[in-house]
């Protein structure tokens, strides 16, 4: 069964820093592109990062872009963000999503339960 | 990276079917045929329903179905049962490399 878990979320005042993590199983880590998407409270889903299998190429929403930093570990199942220069507006439920698996696999087949980043001071 | 246009909400009467549309441009749905839908109940995580625009994954009903023509995508759900009611998601692959989703769609059972 494939779990992804997410950690890391906490309260951290503006400006501020944070490293989320994502544990996975069930699968072949290696194997597969990951996703972070977020949600703000009360809104919509928006792409935030997606890596590819080996680390070699990163990608990132505009609203994040250079104040973000995705990356994986692959020996240990583990996908991460770094936050930093943290804003209100980045307040969210933070989910890791896997790539799919059949056919092209520009989807995300499975999430997690998500963890809640709040920027507040 | 414009979020893809979702109308605010669709509503239906059990058993009847509902489309909700889901609108790009030439970079990203009328570009692929990588469009995909997922269906996201209160306070829970989102659940894939359609990719690769038509295809149903395992264990999702076929009264779910999506299709597309140039610029916009499709999610038809037929049958429509109370069960259904949730929030609904588009999302394309983009020519930046990217993924994008839609604005969401209410789906209210009457």
């Amino acid at each position: 069964e494939v779990q992804l878990v997410e950690s890391g979320g906490v309260v951290v005042q503006p400006g501020g820093s944070l490293r989320l993590s994502c544990a996975a199983s069930g699968f072949t880590f290696d194997d597969y592109a990951m996703h972070w998407v977020r949600q703000a409270p009360g809104k919509g889903l928006e792409w935030v990062s997606l890596i590819s299998w080996d680390g070699g190429s990163t990608y990132y929403a505009d609203s994040v872009k250079g104040r973000f930093t995705i990356s994986r570990d692959n020996s240990k199942n583990s996908l991460y963000l770094q936050m930093n220069s943290l804003r209100a507006e980045d307040t969210a439920l933070y989910y890791c999503a896997k790539r799919g698996t059949e056919g092209s696999g520009y989807y995300s087949e499975y999430w997690g339960q998500g963890t809640l980043v709040t920027v507040s001071s | 990276q414009s979020a893809l246009t979702q109308p605010a909400s669709v509503s239906g009467s059990p058993g009847q079917s509902i489309t909700i549309s889901c609108t790009g441009t030439s970079s990203d749905v009328g570009g692929y045929n990588y469009v995909s839908w997922y269906q996201q109940h209160p306070g829970k995580a989102p659940k894939l329903m359609i990719y690769d625009v038509s295809n149903r994954p395992s264990g999702v009903s076929n009264r779910f179905s999506g299709s597309k023509s140039g610029n916009t995508a499709s999610l038809t759900i037929s049958g429509l049962q109370a069960e259904d009611e949730a929030d609904y998601y588009c999302s394309s692959y983009t020519s930046s490399s990217t993924d994008v989703f839609g604005t969401g769609t209410k789906v209210t059972v009457l």
